[in-house]
């Protein structure tokens, strides 16, 4: 079975600053990929980054960032030069190829940025 | 390009009514899925579509919830007899396809927020 765990449930950032959410997860397949997503207050869930078991590099999508470390079954997101608008829940989800095709979610972190 | 879309937005239903949630998947996405959000059980997985077929089922919490799609397309997630711990909020995705890639990006509507009184 897999399994994700967000230990943070709530975050503050000053706006301008990085922050990292953290994200561990547990699985026995190899072959796995792993996803955040945002959910502002409006409810939909906004894919922000992808990373796979076999990449070799850490992936980034503009601000986002993902720090994959492997051997200790962690994909922590970072987001760098924090904005007003990120205030919001993160999931951070996982799809493991013999688990069908269906994400597996961790709790959340509620991030709120101050001005 | 238009999203997923999910509609009613809202629904407030008496208990022991059926409901039917619609999602209308992205342009061109054969992957459909159903999800539940609810403040003690967090995100579930339902159902998932490849076209026309569920091939998996494996999270409907019971036979009193079911659901459809047709033209590889709309989707209906009806829940008959509804019960009060079926308050929540679903939320329905669509990916480009199914199958074993494991970077299958799905892509969530907004979710219909069900209160059964």
């Amino acid at each position: 079975a897999q399994k994700i765990t967000q230990t943070q449930p709530g975050m503050f950032v000053q706006e301008k600053e990085a922050v990292t959410l953290d994200c561990t997860y547990d699985t026995s397949d190899p072959s796995y990929g792993l996803f955040w997503y945002k959910q502002p207050s409006s409810g939909e869930m906004i894919f922000l980054i992808y990373q796979g078991s076999y990449d070799q590099q850490n992936a980034t999508e503009g601000r986002y960032s993902l720090n994959f470390q492997k051997a200790r079954k962690s994909a922590n997101l970072v987001i760098s030069a924090s904005q007003l608008g990120d205030s919001a829940m993160y999931f951070c989800a996982m799809r493991a190829n013999n688990a069908g095709n269906m994400l597996t979610f961790g709790g959340g972190t509620r991030l709120m940025v101050k001005p | 390009g238009a999203g997923v879309s999910q509609s009613p937005s809202n629904k407030v239903t008496e208990k022991g009514k059926d409901v039917e949630l619609r999602c209308d998947p992205i342009s061109g996405h054969t992957a459909l899925y159903w999800y539940r959000q609810s403040l003690g059980q967090g995100l579930e997985f339902l159902i998932y579509f490849q076209g026309n077929s569920a091939p998996d089922k494996s999270g409907l919490p019971s036979d009193r919830f079911s659901a459809e799609r047709t033209g590889g397309s709309v989707s209906t997630l009806t829940i008959q007899r509804t019960q009060q711990e079926d308050s929540a909020v679903y939320l329905c995705a669509s990916s480009i396809r199914g199958g074993t890639v494991a970077k299958n990006i799905q892509y969530f509507g907004a979710g219909t927020r069900l209160s059964v009184l």
